[in-house]
């Protein structure tokens, strides 16, 4: 089964909408870390936005945050007034167990934000 | 502060050539992870050190790759012999031992394998 899911392919939104990008997990360890990533087209990939599974509030990090649902075992990216600079590739990760450090990542959303 | 550094950006060699990647991880970091990317198989995790050692090599592909970390600044990821399916962009991130582990990114090396 696949540990991290991803089912848009590729979104395309207007400059200055919100963006929500989608992303499920598959766990059943009560300890896992979740994470976002941005990869641009000139390939860096770039860390964005973290969530621990202990942790109470929906993480934000400016312009993004993360929608966490437990129950429903998804993270999803929210991204407010979106830019052109946004457009890029966008991965979740998860990390599992308690002190665990190997991240598995989900294929990814090719986001486009048109002008 | 400087981020991750990987060396060289861009590779291009013969098939059965020697091929070695560097990646000089941010200081102070505990953990240095070496991933690769292809369009086929996604971003797959190869190998991991903490504090220099090797923890998890269980995504190494075969024998001919291999890792090493002579100390906390530097580490290696070696192919020999290459073949053209090693093709790849070759990432190298390194993550701190506190907080959510998160994982800092080097600009990552496309290796090309003719």
């Amino acid at each position: 089964a696949q540990k991290i899911t991803q089912t848009q392919p590729g979104m395309f939104v207007q400059e200055k909408e919100a963006v929500t990008l989608d992303c499920t997990y598959d766990t059943s360890d009560p300890s896992y870390g979740l994470f976002w990533y941005k990869q641009p087209s000139s390939g860096e990939m770039i860390f964005l936005i973290y969530q621990g599974s202990y942790d109470q509030q929906n993480a934000t990090e400016g312009r993004y945050s993360l929608n966490f649902q437990k129950a429903r075992k998804s993270a999803n990216l929210v991204i407010s007034a979106s830019q052109l600079g946004d457009s890029a590739m966008y991965f979740c990760a998860m990390r599992e167990g308690r002190g665990a450090q190997k991240l598995v990542f989900g294929q990814g959303t090719r986001l486009t934000i048109n002008p | 502060d400087a981020g991750v550094i990987q060396s060289p950006r861009h590779e291009v060699t013969e098939m059965g050539q020697e091929v070695t990647l560097r990646c000089k991880p941010i200081s102070g970091h505990d953990y240095l992870f070496w991933y690769r990317q292809t369009m086929m198989r996604g971003l797959e995790l190869l190998i991991y050190f903490n504090n220099n050692v090797p923890i998890d090599d269980s995504g190494m592909p075969e024998d001919r790759f291999s890792a090493k970390m002579p100390n906390a600044s530097f580490s290696t990821l070696k192919i020999q012999p290459s073949e053209p399916r090693d093709s790849a962009v070759y990432f190298c991130a390194s993550s701190p031992r506190t907080g959510g582990y998160e994982q800092y990114f080097g600009p990552g090396t496309r290796l090309t394998v003719t």
